[in-house]
């Protein structure tokens, strides 16, 4: 247990409709990190947040994806408008206690987008 | 612009063995490399960090290496076990850092 949780741990969905994760990072930790991968594939950057603010976007995330960090607690990652090449692992990390760079990760959430 | 490259892309070995994973990157100018063990539909668990500054960590059966002036690192599996069955993927934390990984290496442990 890394003490990241996500959640759900996998959602299916129909193209078209909108999708919501969620990240509860370790705790008394001010960096959040969301990444994407698809199988057979190292992960993509997608966004991060240092505590509420959101500081990088990479390009992959279109305009249909928006991520949030109310409180600089927990993230949510909204997916509108799903289509199929959505269809991957939505993986979120925030770095340990310890600050030594290392980033631990959640279980993930994977996406099918039927 | 960071590149990470990890070869083979997959490994199959008898139980026992000892083997070495490689993962090789384009610039030097690192502050860390991390190794990862990803189960099929899991997440990634960290299993050996190494900062810049250091050559090698060690983690009971696992040892890692870092030469950053030659852009490599190794991962070493000392009596390897079915259950080390996994993709291994290593990743550098760059000069903005961002984390820059290789595709990973899918290792099958043959009992």
């Amino acid at each position: 247990d890394t003490g990241v949780s996500q959640n759900p741990r996998h959602k299916i969905t129909k193209r078209g409709q909108n999708v919501t994760f969620r990240c509860d990072p370790i705790s008394e930790h001010n960096r959040l990190y969301w990444y994407r991968q698809t199988l057979g594939q190292g992960p993509e950057f997608l966004t991060y947040f240092q505590n509420e603010a959101q500081l990088e976007k990479s390009r992959l995330l279109s305009d249909r994806f928006s991520a949030e960090r109310p409180k600089g607690s927990f993230s949510t990652l909204e997916i509108q408008r799903t289509e199929q090449g959505d269809s991957a692992m939505y993986l979120c990390a925030s770095p340990g206690a310890r600050n030594t760079g290392e980033l631990f990760f959640g279980e993930g959430s994977r996406l099918t987008v039927l | 612009k960071q590149e990470v490259t990890q070869i083979p892309a997959a490994l199959s070995v008898p139980e026992g063995e000892n083997l070495v994973l490689n993962c090789s990157f384009t610039d030097s100018a690192i502050y860390n490399l991390q190794w990862f063990r990803q189960d099929p539909g899991k997440g990634l668990t960290s299993l050996l960090l190494i900062q810049s500054s250091q050559r090698e960590q060690t983690s009971g059966r696992l040892n890692a290496s870092l030469d950053k002036s030659s852009g490599r690192s190794t991962l070493y599996i000392a009596a390897s076990q079915p259950g080390d069955s996994a993709t291994y993927l290593c990743a550098v934390l760059d000069s903005n850092y961002q984390l820059i990984w290789g595709a990973g290496t899918k290792l099958i442990i043959k009992p």
